[in-house]
């Protein structure tokens, strides 16, 4: 059973760079059919997709957060992970990694199966 | 940008009764809909994509219809473990988008 984990400081400080590491278990990160994703939640709101990597390092991102983010991968730890730069309290939330099963068709898709998150919190 | 929209924005419900969650896309995704259960202090849980395709493991009672800019979730018989917040998202157009969410609780 697919499994992911996120790792990473649960605070930050302010203009500073966000990093988040997750681990993938029970398959491996260089499955030809998924890309690999990360989505946050601030507290109490809804979710928003920050970007994804497949595991020959292409990747593509949100706009809205595009100038700001950074996701690499580690196949040989069948890890993936997140930098999110120049932070603010906007960003607090909770980050989630999670499989992104892509449609043939469309090439985008869904979400699944989902790490438990991780809480950051951005102050001084 | 597509804008996902979800109403009701609160359902309550009680144990057994169906329950109908909308969702809305500014413009047309096709079939490239999916829905997401999330129970508090959770992840959430992928339960429906192509619209109506159920994910492996979810109850038939989920049911997912719909096309272009209006998509339905259905639980037909409400159980306790169902009381949760529902998203809906697209993956038509670039980026993908959740909507707002639905929160089911208890009449």
């Amino acid at each position: 059973q697919l499994q992911l984990q996120e790792s990473g400081p649960g605070l930050v400080k302010p203009s500073e760079t966000l990093s988040l590491t997750c681990t993938v278990s029970g398959g491996s990160i260089s499955s030809s059919s998924y890309y690999w994703g990360w989505i946050r939640q601030p507290p109490g709101k809804g979710l928003e997709w920050i970007g994804s990597i497949y595991y020959s390092g292409s990747t593509y991102y949100n706009p809205s957060l595009k100038s700001r983010v950074t996701i690499s991968v580690d196949t040989s730890k069948n890890q993936f992970s997140l930098k999110l730069s120049s932070v603010t309290a906007a960003d607090t939330a909770v980050y989630y990694c999670a499989r992104h099963v892509r449609d043939i068709v469309v090439a985008l898709g869904w979400f699944d199966p989902w790490g438990q998150g991780t809480l950051v919190t951005v102050s001084s | 940008e597509i804008v996902m929209t979800q109403s009701p924005a609160t359902l309550s419900v009680s144990p057994g009764e169906r329950a109908t969650l909308s969702c809305r896309a500014s413009q047309s995704v096709s079939s490239n809909l999916a829905w997401y259960q999330q129970k508090p202090g959770q992840a959430p849980r992928l339960l429906i994509y192509g619209a109506s395709t159920r994910a492996t493991g979810i109850p038939a009672r989920f049911s997912g219809s719909g096309s272009g800019t209006e998509f339905t979730l259905t639980i037909s018989s409400l159980q306790s473990e169902d009381f949760a917040v529902y998203y809906c998202q697209q993956y038509n157009n670039w980026p993908e988008a959740f909507g707002p969410g639905t929160k089911v609780d208890i009449k």
